[in-house]
C-alpha cells in the first residue's frame, strides 16, 4: 500500500495521559499536514511541515500539542495532559511540492475518558 | 478570518436524479478548490478539484464550477447512484502552505 498510513487507528486514554500518533506520508511527498475532525464537522487544520521544517501552526493549537518530522519522512503528533475535548479523529495528509492535491490517511480516532 | 460555508447540510435524492452542493469562501487569495467524499469511518477521498484559472471542470458524472467574482463554487453530480451516498466536503486552499479550509459537509443520501 503506497498511500498515507497512520498508527494507531484507535486510541482510548484517560484524561491527563499523554498520547502520540504517527503518520507515514506517501514516500515522494515532502509536504505533510495534520488536521483534526470532530463528529459532523469538516477537518480543521492543525499544523504543516515542508520536509522537516514546521512552517505553520494553527492559532487554535494548544501548547499541549506538539508535532515533529525529524527526518522529513514520518511525523508524530503528541498531545500532553489529554482532555475530554481532545476526543476527535486526527487526520494526516501529504502532498508533493508543486501540487495542491492532498491525500489523507485513515486517521487516528482518539477517545479521552 | 478564513472561512468556507457549505450548503445544504443534508440532501436526499432519488437514484438517477442530479445533486448540487454549493460553497462560498472568504479568502479572495484562495486559488485551489478540492472536493472530498467521506464514507462512514473512512478517510476523505479527493474526487475532483478546480483551480482559480478555470471556470468549470468535468469528470464523468461529476462536475465543479467556480465563480471567482462571487467567491462561489459548486459540485454537480448527475445520474446519482446509491454508492454516491456519503458526506461531501468542499475546501479552499489558502496561504503559502496551501492548508485547506473545509466546509461543514453535506450528507448526500441517494435512494434506490
Amino acid at each position: 500500500d503506497t498511500g498515507v498510513s497512520q498508527d494507531p487507528r484507535h486510541k482510548i486514554t484517560k484524561r491527563g495521559q499523554n498520547v502520540t500518533f504517527r503518520c507515514d506520508p506517501i514516500s515522494e511527498h515532502n509536504r505533510l499536514y495534520w488536521y483534526r475532525q470532530t463528529l459532523g464537522q469538516g477537518p480543521e487544520f492543525l499544523t504543516y511541515f515542508q520536509n522537516e521544517a514546521q512552517l505553520e501552526k494553527s492559532r487554535l493549537l494548544s501548547d499541549r500539542f506538539s508535532a515533529e518530522r525529524p527526518k522529513g519522512s514520518f511525523s508524530t503528533l503528541e498531545i500532553q495532559r489529554t482532555e475530554q475535548g481532545d476526543s476527535a479523529m486526527y487526520l494526516c495528509a501529504s502532498s508533493r511540492q508543486g501540487s495542491n492535491e492532498q491525500f489523507f490517511g485513515p486517521g487516528t480516532r482518539l477517545t479521552v475518558l | 478570518g478564513e472561512n468556507v460555508e457549505q450548503h445544504p447540510s443534508t440532501l436526499s435524492v432519488q437514484e438517477g436524479d442530479s445533486a448540487v452542493i454549493k460553497c462560498t469562501y472568504s479568502d479572495s487569495a484562495s486559488n485551489y478548490f478540492p472536493w472530498y467524499k467521506q464514507e462512514l469511518g473512512k478517510r476523505p477521498q479527493l474526487i475532483i478539484d478546480i483551480r482559480s484559472n478555470v471556470g468549470e471542470k468535468k469528470d464523468q458524472r461529476i462536475a465543479v464550477t467556480l465563480n471567482k467574482t462571487a467567491k462561489h463554487f459548486s459540485l454537480h453530480i448527475t445520474e446519482t447512484q446509491p454508492e454516491d451516498s456519503a458526506v461531501y466536503f468542499c475546501a479552499a486552499s489558502t496561504g503559502n502552505t496551501d492548508k485547506l479550509i473545509f466546509g461543514t459537509g453535506t450528507r448526500l443520501q441517494v435512494f434506490p
